[in-house]
This record gives C-alpha cells, structure tokens and sequence, in this order.
C-alpha cells in the first residue's frame, strides 16, 4: 500500500503568499515528519508532528494532523523564493522508534518572485 | 551543526561492476539507513542498521545489496553486478538514539549512473 501521497504534485504561487500541501496515509502512526529537498541535494528535515498532536508551529510553517483521516497538512506562510522545493511527508515503516522511513512522492513548489 | 557527509557525489559504473557507496554519519548517532531516490520519483527505504547489524530492510534490499560498518566512522552500500535500473540517487542518514521521534539526518547523497 501506498504510503504518505502528497496532493499536489506541483504548486506555483506568486512570492508573499501561502502555500498549503496535504500528505495522506494509510497505517497508524506515531509521528509523521516533513522534508524539504532543494533540487540536487538531500532531505532537509522540517518538522515532526507525534500521534497525540493536532497542530505543530515552527517558523513561518504549521502542521496538522487528523489521524481520523489519516492525513496531514503543511501551511508554508509569506512564501519566499527560497522555500521553492520539493516537500516530502514521511511516516516511520514500523510505527515508530528508530525505523526507517516512507516518503509520499511530493509537492514541488515554485515560488514566483 | 553535524552533517552526515557521502562520497562520492557522483558515480559512474559499467553494468555488471561493483560500486561502494560511502557515507560517513553523524558521530554520535547509533542508527543509519540508506535511501534510493529514482530520478523523478519519490525517495524509498533501503535499509537501516544498528549495532552492527541490519534491523529492518525493504524488498529492494535484495542480494545485490549489502551494508558495512567498517571502522567507528563510516557505513558504506556495496551494490554487486549493477544494473541500469540501479542508477539512483542515494541517500545515507543517520538517527541519534531510539528514542521515538527522532528526525533523521540527511546526506546531500550519491548519484549513481550505471552505464
């Protein structure tokens, strides 16, 4: 089964404004986590969110969780050029420790200046 | 800030050749997993190793595959008699403990291309 499908595939929106991406999944989790990969280099790690929480801040980002939809939100506010990435959710394959991930396919956003 | 650092960046190997990939995680991290990311595709589980051994691997981890913890600093990825489809992307990271959750550490990765 898939796991962690991120919606939508690719998002432009003009510099200053906000930049919402869903990640949905289908097992039960303790923590789900989102990545930033800049083309060419490797996973940026964003934010965690636990099982328990329904929202998480950090920045100019916020996270929601619905483990009743088993979907999660990442809200990027007063986007700039330098947030253009692609944003992977990810999920622990096991539920949780030290387990590896599973990445959903992405959201590639570009920022317009 | 600590980096888990891979060489080399780029890889190029004739179809049939061994390649090590080599990665050197952070240093006090206990946990290292390797990644494979196919050009265009999203970013897939190889497998994760722990006190000198495999704890959890994916059905792409086959008998090609294996990994190493030779010395105190570096964890490699030997892929026996590569095949086209093994040109990727791949991704060395690395989790400091097992308590639960933990973000891991990234690599900037190695771009192998099978020829």
């Amino acid at each position: 089964s898939q796991q962690g499908e991120e919606d939508p595939q690719a998002l432009s929106i003009q510099e200053g404004e906000n930049a919402t991406m869903n990640c949905s999944y289908k097992t039960s989790i303790n923590n789900l986590q989102w990545y930033r990969q800049n083309s060419g280099r490797g996973l940026v790690h964003l934010i965690l969110i636990r099982s328990n929480e329904r929202e998480k801040h950090s920045g100019r980002l916020r996270v929601t969780l619905d483990t009743s939809k088993k979907s999660s939100s990442l809200l990027i506010t007063a986007s700039r050029a330098a947030d253009t990435a692609s944003y992977f959710c990810a999920t622990p394959n096991s539920g949780g420790g030290a387990d590896g991930l599973t990445f959903g396919k992405g959201t590639h956003l570009i920022i317009q200046p | 800030e600590p980096e888990v650092t891979q060489t080399p960046s780029h890889q190029v190997t004739q179809m049939g050749q061994e390649v090590i990939l080599r990665c050197v995680p952070i240093s006090n991290h206990l946990y290292f997993y390797w990644y494979r990311q196919i050009l265009g595709q999203k970013v897939e589980f190889l497998v994760s190793f722990y006190n000198n051994e495999i704890s959890e691997k994916s059905e792409i981890f086959d008998d090609q595959f294996s990994v190493e913890r030779p010395d105190g600093s570096n964890f490699t990825l030997k892929i026996r008699s590569t095949k086209l489809e093994d040109s990727a992307m791949y991704f060395c990271a690395s989790n400091k403990d097992r308590v639960s959750n933990q973000p891991q550490h990234f690599g900037d990765g190695t771009r192998l291309s099978i020829l």
